[in-house]
Parts: structure tokens; C-alpha cells; sequence
């Protein structure tokens, strides 16, 4: 089944641990994107991947980092998690040269 | 003025009903328009998808563009219980590395047996 997979789907933290969340797809995608949805600001994007080893910043990439060693690999790093990065998190993929984006089920994130 | 602008709604109707969904956006360079459709605890997935002006008809769905007044629509038919989700419009503009898709808010829908 073609799908993008995120784990893990719910995380409680503390201020300050260093956490992944990991983020994968079977389809081929080149395109892979992390977006968060926060209540009256809908979904944007914090970080992209054009395709292995290429990434760039998307609107709201402070307090974040992202790799990409793999093609089906995309994980989103937080390497001093804060309260305000509690949110709710999409990882996305699409083919190069479509708009579609597919997404992940979410990955709820709760920073103490 | 933000870029997209959708009514959070909620938006509840009784089974049946027509529904309108709508959004306004300020970027004429906007080309590409899709709806995304979000269940509770789920990911946004991909309902409707057209380019530049004009209708989209798919099953029960419509997807409606009207470039010259930057206003977007979705239209439901016989609206289902199993509609009730949250409906995203999202759009991009062609060029450029990011094909950057910019997402209204969401209207919560609710479709009432």
C-alpha cells in the first residue's frame, strides 16, 4: 500500500530532550515536507526536501532540522524542544513536478 | 490580508443538504487549486485538484475556480454523515524549487444524520 508513515504518532517530552520523529514514504517521492497545524493557523511548512541531500527552509523552520540520507527517509529533528513547538505534525510527499502532496497521519506532540 | 482566507465554520448541515465551501485568496499568481479533506485524527488527503479557472466535477463533489474574483469553491451534493471532516483549500503557484502549497485554515463541517 502506498502511504507515507510517521513515528511516533503521539509524544509527551520535557523542555530541552532531544527528539525525531521519523518520517517515511514507499511511493518514490522526491519531494518530501514537514508541516505543523496549530489551532487558528492551519498547516505550514517548516521544512523541504527537493530530493536526497537537498533541503531547504519553509516558513516556520526555527527550532527545527531536518536530514535527508535516503530518499523514503525525512525525519524532523528538534533539538532543544520548546512548549511552543507543541503542535500537531505532517510529514508530506509528492513526485517532482506535481502539486499533490500525500500525507502522514500526524505525529501529536506535547512539550512540558 | 493574508494570503488564503477560509471560514472556519463550523459549518452543520443535515444530511442531504448542498454544502458551499469558500475561499478568497490575494496571490493572483496562484494557478493551481486543491481541496484536501481531514477526518479527526487523521492526515489531510487530497479530495479535489484543478488548474487555473473553471468547474471540476467528481461523484458528488465540484471543485470551482474564479480566477478573476481570486475565489475558490467547493461544492458538496447530498451530503453524507461520513462527509463530516475538516476541508482545507490549498493552492500554489507554478515556479520556482518549493512548488510552495499555501493551506486555508480549514472549515469544520458537520453533516447531521
Amino acid at each position: 500500500e502506498a502511504q507515507v508513515t510517521q513515528n511516533p504518532r503521539y509524544l509527551i517530552t520535557v523542555t530541552g530532550k532531544k527528539l525525531t520523529v521519523t518520517c517515511s514514504q514507499n511511493m518514490n517521492h522526491e519531494y518530501m515536507s514537514w508541516y505543523r497545524q496549530d489551532p487558528g493557523l492551519g498547516l505550514r511548512q517548516i521544512y523541504y526536501s527537493m530530493n536526497v541531500e537537498v533541503t531547504d527552509k519553509g516558513d516556520v523552520p526555527e527550532g527545527y532540522k531536518v536530514s535527508r540520507k535516503e530518499k523514503r527517509n525525512f525525519p524532523l529533528i528538534l533539538e532543544s524542544p520548546s512548549p511552543n513547538q507543541t503542535s500537531l505534525y505532517f510529514c508530506a510527499s509528492r513526485i517532482a513536478g506535481q502539486e499533490t502532496q500525500y500525507f502522514g497521519p500526524g505525529t501529536r506532540l506535547l512539550v512540558l | 490580508q493574508k494570503e488564503v482566507e477560509q471560514d472556519p465554520g463550523p459549518l452543520s448541515v443535515p444530511e442531504g443538504a448542498i454544502v458551499s465551501l469558500n475561499c478568497t485568496y490575494s496571490n493572483s499568481a496562484f494557478q493551481y487549486f486543491m481541496w484536501y479533506r481531514q477526518y479527526s485524527r487523521k492526515g489531510p488527503e487530497l479530495l479535489m485538484y484543478t488548474y487555473s479557472s473553471g468547474n471540476k466535477e467528481d461523484g458528488r463533489f465540484t471543485a470551482q475556480v474564479d480566477k478573476s474574483s481570486k475565489y475558490i469553491s467547493l461544492f458538496i451534493r447530498d451530503s453524507q454523515p461520513s462527509d463530516s471532516a475538516t476541508y482545507l483549500c490549498a493552492m500554489s503557484e507554478r515556479g520556482g524549487s518549493n512548488y510552495k502549497l499555501t493551506f486555508g485554515k480549514g472549515t469544520l463541517l458537520t453533516v447531521n444524520p
